[in-house]
C-alpha cells in the first residue's frame, strides 16, 4: 500500500477486555515496530520483527501484551485484559530494512480503557 | 543509560524569529540522531538524520558530541512550522530501536 495503515483508529475497551490492534505495513518492508506512546510522552519501544520473526520483545510491558506476523506483512498487537495503564497511542512503523534510515509511521491507534 | 532529553515541552516564537529546538543525548558510543516531526492531525514523520547532513524545510541539526547534543535550528520560523518535534537516538549496536525524547511543541505566532 501507499502507506502504514493502521487500524481501529480509536478503540474503547472496558478494562479486562481484550483488544486487538492491526498494523499493515508498506508492501516489501522487511522490518516492523510497535511503539506505546503515552501521552505527553514520546514513543516507547514495544516490539521488532524482520519478516515474521519478533526479534525482540523486551518493550513488551507485561505479559498481557502479544504481538504477530505470521506472514511477515500484517502485524496485530493484542493486549489481554486491558487496564487503565494500557491507555495510549500504539504507532506501528515499518521500514526496509532495521530503523537505522528512519521510519514510516501509520497514523496510530488510540485506545482508551474505561 | 541510554536517553534523550528535550528540556522545552513547549516553544513559542514569532514568525520570522529564529527557533532552536534543543535535544540532548546520553549514549555510550556513537549514536545516530533523528529529528521526526509530528503536524497537527498528520502521523510522525521523519525530518532529518545527522548521517545525511541535510537541511529540510530550512531545518538543519548538527551534532555535537562534546556536549552531546542535536539541537534542531531555523533562522526564520514560519507558521506551517508549528508541530511537535521529537528527538530520537539509535545506537550501532542497535540497528532498529530508537529512543526517543518526550517531544517539544513549537508554536509559530503570526
Amino acid at each position: 500500500g501507499a502507506g502504514v495503515s493502521q487500524s481501529p483508529r480509536y478503540k474503547v475497551a472496558k478494562r479486562g477486555q481484550d483488544v486487538a490492534l492491526r498494523c499493515d505495513p508498506i508492501s516489501g518492508h522487511v522490518s516492523l515496530f510497535w511503539y506505546q506512546q503515552a501521552l505527553g510522552q514520546g514513543p516507547e519501544f514495544l516490539t521488532y520483527f524482520q519478516n515474521e520473526a519478533q526479534l525482540d520483545k523486551s518493550g513488551l510491558p507485561s505479559d498481557r501484551f502479544f504481538a504477530e506476523r505470521p506472514e511477515g506483512s500484517v502485524s496485530t498487537l493484542k493486549i489481554q485484559r486491558t487496564q487503565q495503564e494500557d491507555s495510549a497511542v500504539y504507532l506501528c512503523a515499518s521500514s526496509l530494512a532495521g530503523g537505522k534510515n528512519g521510519y514510516t509511521f501509520g497514523s496510530g491507534t488510540r485506545l482508551t480503557v474505561v | 543509560a541510554q536517553r534523550v532529553t528535550q528540556p522545552e515541552k513547549l516553544l513559542s516564537v514569532f514568525k520570522g524569529a529564529p527557533v532552536e529546538l534543543k535535544c540532548n543525548y546520553s549514549y555510550s558510543g556513537s549514536p545516530e540522531l533523528f529529528w521526526y516531526v509530528q503536524y497537527s492531525r498528520q502521523r510522525l514523520q521523519l525530518l532529518l538524520r545527522h548521517i545525511s547532513r541535510e537541511s529540510i524545510k530550512g531545518f538543519t541539526a548538527d551534532l555535537n558530541k562534546g556536549e552531546t547534543s542535536f539541537h534542531l535550528k531555523k533562522p526564520f520560523a514560519q507558521e506551517e512550522d508549528s508541530a511537535m518535534y521529537y528527538c530520537a537516538l539509535s545506537g550501532r549496536d542497535s540497528n532498529y530501536q530508537l529512543i526517543w525524547g518526550a517531544g517539544t511543541k513549537l508554536i509559530i505566532k503570526p
